[in-house]
């Protein structure tokens, strides 16, 4: 089974950017896609985008101009970046391996998870 | 209308049954497969259900998945104290172009 684990750096200050890698074992990045998802404190879960293995991304609209994600293969690892964050940022972000039953992204499932790591935006 | 409507909360006693639902529109439950996660308190989502009803292997058959139309449902029988937890639909959104979840039902087992 697919294992994930989030890093980077827990407290990020406004307007800055977030960055996080999701270190992966059991499986290569180079293959299939992969997700992050987010969980702002007492909320509900809002996905932020996928990463194809071809290095394309889709993104949440509300999020996109804001957000990277991209792979590093010799690493086997996955990584997002969130730019101009505010204190709505603050959240568990969540890494993912994306399932699917066929090839449109309404037969996508979140397979595995990775523990999740708390970022809190603040001065 | 991209949002998934779930209750806040469901409750029920041990060895009984309990059905949690979601409710959508034409652009997300109407045309693409609904999945399921569960969440305890602290941990990382869990998935129970995808492709509407199909069980991850793990998964227990007492735990079921079912659509109709624009509403998705989850039905757990059986009941036992560790399933209390968070319950999370999830979907593609095709007017939205992106995944929706579901605010969430806490279930509670009296």
């Amino acid at each position: 089974q697919v294992q994930l684990q989030e890093s980077g750096p827990r407290l990020v200050k406004p307007s800055e950017t977030l960055s996080l890698n999701c270190r992966v074992s059991g499986g290569p990045v180079s293959s299939g896609y992969w997700s992050w998802i987010r969980q702002p404190p007492g909320k509900r879960l809002e996905w932020i985008g996928y990463m194809h293995d071809n290095g394309n991304g889709k993104y949440n609209p509300s999020l996109k101009s804001r957000v990277t994600i991209s792979g590093d293969t010799f690493k086997n690892q996955f990584s997002l970046k969130l730019s101009s964050v505010t204190t709505a940022d603050t959240a568990v972000y969540f890494c993912a391996r994306v399932g699917r039953v066929g090839l449109s992204y309404g037969t996508f499932y979140f397979a595995d998870w990775g523990q999740g790591a708390l970022v809190t935006v603040s001065s | 209308q991209s949002v998934l409507t779930q209750p806040p909360s469901a409750s029920a006693t041990p060895g009984q049954r309990v059905t949690i639902s979601c409710s959508g529109s034409s652009s997300n439950i109407g045309g693409n497969t609904v999945n399921w996660y569960q969440q305890l308190p602290g941990t990382a989502p869990k998935l129970l259900i995808y492709n509407t009803n199909q069980r991850p292997s793990g998964v227990p058959d007492r735990i079921s998945g079912s659509k109709s139309g624009t509403s998705a449902s989850l039905a757990i029988s059986g009941l036992q104290s560790e399933d209390e937890a968070d319950y999370y639909c999830t979907t593609w959104d095709d007017s939205l172009n992106g995944v929706l979840f579901g605010g969430g039902t806490k279930l509670t087992v009296l």
